[in-house]
């Protein structure tokens, strides 16, 4: 099946640094990509839609000067904690849907990333 | 208010039986609906798709119905395996096309 590939799996940072997380389609090209954020035992949410070669579009309540998002590939989209503070500690995920699906088409998953901000 | 509710509360069952899993949605009128699994500390992993004029799916030994005037989605697994424990995840499409996830929950299957 399709794979998604995130990187890096788990991250531990000093405040005020920032931090990259990379989401690859390695198999497929994805038009858009979802980027979520999981605390403990709760269900994901969604922090903004990346769509490849336009700006991304965030949900409300998601400030897009801290958490900074390029969709520069078909292939690739990248999510950036700016300024991480430890708030901002939480476990990350990066889904992406084939551009051949349609809108309800299967979501595949990267494996999370684990942000620790000390 | 709109909400996607599954039980918070662990399922625990022995092997070999079937699980059952809810999904209750208020305020919505989803067309589609999901079911994923999550391991601890991975991301979700799809297991089937159900349309809103469909009333069951079957892949294997899962099963989803659909009913859309209860607002429900029950989710089975026949012939539970220890391999099968796992959080399992609702999720439904809105009218604006965006999916919105339940919180989960969590299955043990016991050897």
């Amino acid at each position: 099946g399709a794979v998604v590939s995130q990187h890096p799996s788990w991250v531990i940072c000093k405040s005020g640094t920032s931090v990259k997380i990379e989401c690859r389609s390695l198999d497929f090209q994805a038009t858009t990509m979802f980027w979520y954020r999981q605390f403990p035992k709760q269900s994901l949410m969604l922090m903004a839609t990346s769509n490849e070669g336009s700006k991304a579009t965030y949900e409300q309540g998601v400030e897009k000067d801290k958490f900074l998002i390029n969709h520069a590939s078909l292939t690739l989209s990248t999510l950036t904690v700016t300024s991480a503070h430890p708030e901002d500690s939480s476990f990350y995920i990066c889904s992406a849907r084939a551009s051949t699906s349609g809108i309800a088409g299967e979501l595949f998953f990267g494996e999370g990333s684990r942000l620790t901000v000390l | 208010s709109q909400k996607i509710e599954q039980n918070s509360e662990a399922l625990n069952i022995q092997e070999g039986k079937t699980a059952t899993l809810t999904c209750n949605y208020t305020n919505y009128s989803p067309a589609y609906l999901q079911w994923y699994r999550q391991d601890p500390g991975r991301g979700p992993v799809f297991l089937l798709l159900i349309r809103e004029n469909e009333k069951e799916k079957r892949k294997e030994r899962l099963k989803v119905t659909f009913d859309t005037t209860l607002k429900q989605s029950l989710f089975h697994i026949t012939a539970s395996q220890p391999a099968d424990s796992a959080t399992y995840l609702c999720v439904i499409m809105d009218s604006s096309y965006k999916l919105i996830f339940g919180s989960g929950t969590r299955l043990l299957v016991r050897p």
